[in-house]
């Protein structure tokens, strides 16, 4: 069974830096072809894509956000960090991760996501 | 920046409707467009990828076609669980961007 958790504080303040964990299982990130991405979803919003972290260690992010944006992997823990600088309300969002595989260019896998709320 | 719009925003339909969601993309994307169902509270469920492609355990009365810049999304014959918000998603030189969504309610 393939399962994807996110982790992480529920609550920063203005300024701070937010880190989420995503914790995988059923999978390997060091098969090829396979990558774990995280996505965003404001309240009431639409889905956000902000990074993808591939089985070979290369990174992708999402341009409008690319400044703020750090996306590691730990092979051996089958977790994979994202990290966002400098926090504003307008990052207050339900964030997600999920598996990518080459052969479908899409997120087929997906964890229940995690609130994160900015507010001093 | 490739830009993905969906129409309509909201869909009113009944049971047993046919309906259709259309999702243009900004430029050409080919075929690497992928289509989600989330509800209220839920992760998205993957449907279709690379344009037509049925998602394992997904029922047959969703299809998806097109290519290029233009994609539809197509429910057969609505079901009462089929009611949620579906969202296109393109690929395109290893970036990804979403749809604004489209909120199929029941009239």
């Amino acid at each position: 069974q393939i399962t994807l958790k996110e982790s992480g504080p529920t609550l920063v303040k203005p300024t701070q830096t937010l880190t989420l964990t995503c914790t995988f299982s059923g999978f390997s990130l060091s098969t090829g072809g396979v990558a774990v991405g995280w996505i965003r979803q404001p309240p009431g919003k639409a889905l956000q894509w902000l990074a993808l972290i591939y089985w070979n260690g290369d990174k992708r992010y999402s341009p409008s956000l690319e400044s703020r944006l750090a996306i590691t992997q730990d092979t051996s823990k089958s977790q994979v960090v994202l990290t966002m600088t400098n926090m504003d309300p307008v990052d207050t969002a339900t964030y997600y991760c999920a598996r990518r595989l080459v052969t479908k260019y899409a997120f087929d896998i997906w964890g229940q996501g995690t609130m994160v709320t900015v507010s001093s | 920046d490739i830009q993905m719009t969906q129409s309509p925003s909201t869909l009113s339909a009944s049971v047993g409707d046919r309906v259709t969601i259309t999702c243009r993309a900004s430029q050409s994307i080919s075929s690497w467009l992928a289509w989600y169902q989330q509800k209220p509270g839920k992760a998205p469920k993957l449907l279709i990828y690379k344009a037509s492609n049925l998602e394992s355990g997904v029922p047959s009365r969703f299809s998806g076609s097109g290519s290029g810049t233009e994609f539809t999304l197509t429910i057969s014959s609505l079901q009462p669980d089929d009611f949620a918000t579906y969202y296109c998603q393109q690929f395109n030189n290893n970036l990804y961007t979403f749809g604004q969504g489209t909120k199929l309610e029941i009239k």
